[in-house]
């Protein structure tokens, strides 16, 4: 149990599918961060949010469009998306200005 | 920008035996490293991180990272492997400047591409 829960674990879809994934940390963390995770790449920084303000985006391609409603909850919707855009989605949390980040298990994305 | 270089992306070794991970990072001003591992299917889990003070930083599963500055390396080290250490693992950066919010939080790791620590019986 690391704290943050992430949902689905798995999720098949095609091309025209429009799905979301879902995080929810339960550390009391302020800040929320999400990470793709490609084989034989860097972990990529998506997005950041501040007291569910977005404070990163690192020219992420608008069909993925993060929500974070309030501290605790972040998602990452995702619509007409490449196969390209396979991989595993890690959600994270940090309070600390350390920077030490709290990982989610991860959403494993194939898209069809 | 930071970047984080993990020269090995595959090492193996032979249980028991001593292995090296080799991390290193651009940034010569002031930094916050981690040492991330991921078991198969799972998300990362940090394993040991260097704030400040001794430059030598260990976990509770027996590794230990030293914070060298002059070569702006942190490897990962462990003097006897077991097979239940077979994992990937993730070197990472945090600039411990000041930010641009108040409050608590961050602005993300920079990390390396990993390196597969593959323990051989």
């Amino acid at each position: 149990e690391t704290g943050v829960t992430q949902t689905p674990r798995h999720l098949v879809m095609g091309m025209t599918n429009k799905k979301s994934l879902k995080c929810e940390q339960h550390l009391g963390h302020n800040a929320m961060y999400w990470y793709k995770q490609s084989a034989k790449k860097p972990l990529e920084l998506m997005f950041v949010y501040n007291f569910k303000e977005q404070t990163e985006n690192n020219s992420v391609p608008s069909r993925f469009s993060p929500e974070c409603p309030n501290s605790s909850h972040l998602f990452l919707h995702l619509h007409t998306l490449q196969p390209e855009d396979s991989a595993l989605y890690l959600c994270a949390s940090s309070w600390n200005r350390d920077g030490e980040l709290f990982f989610g298990e991860g959403s494993r994305l194939t898209v069809l | 920008a930071q970047s984080v270089t993990q020269l090995d992306s595959q090492v193996p070794v032979f249980e028991e035996a001593p292995v090296e991970l080799r991390c290193n990072y651009s940034s010569s001003v002031s930094v916050y490293l981690f040492w991330y591992v991921q078991y198969p299917n799972q998300g990362l889990q940090l394993l040991l991180k260097y704030l400040s003070g001794s430059t030598l930083v260990e976990s509770i599963n027996g590794f230990e990272a030293e914070f060298n500055k002059s070569q702006t390396s942190f490897h990962l080290r462990k003097p006897s492997v077991h097979i239940s250490d077979t994992a990937e693992y993730f070197c990472a950066v945090s600039d411990p400047g000041p930010k641009s919010y108040s409050g608590g939080g961050a602005d993300g790791l920079t990390f390396g591409k990993g390196t597969h620590l593959i323990i051989q019986p």
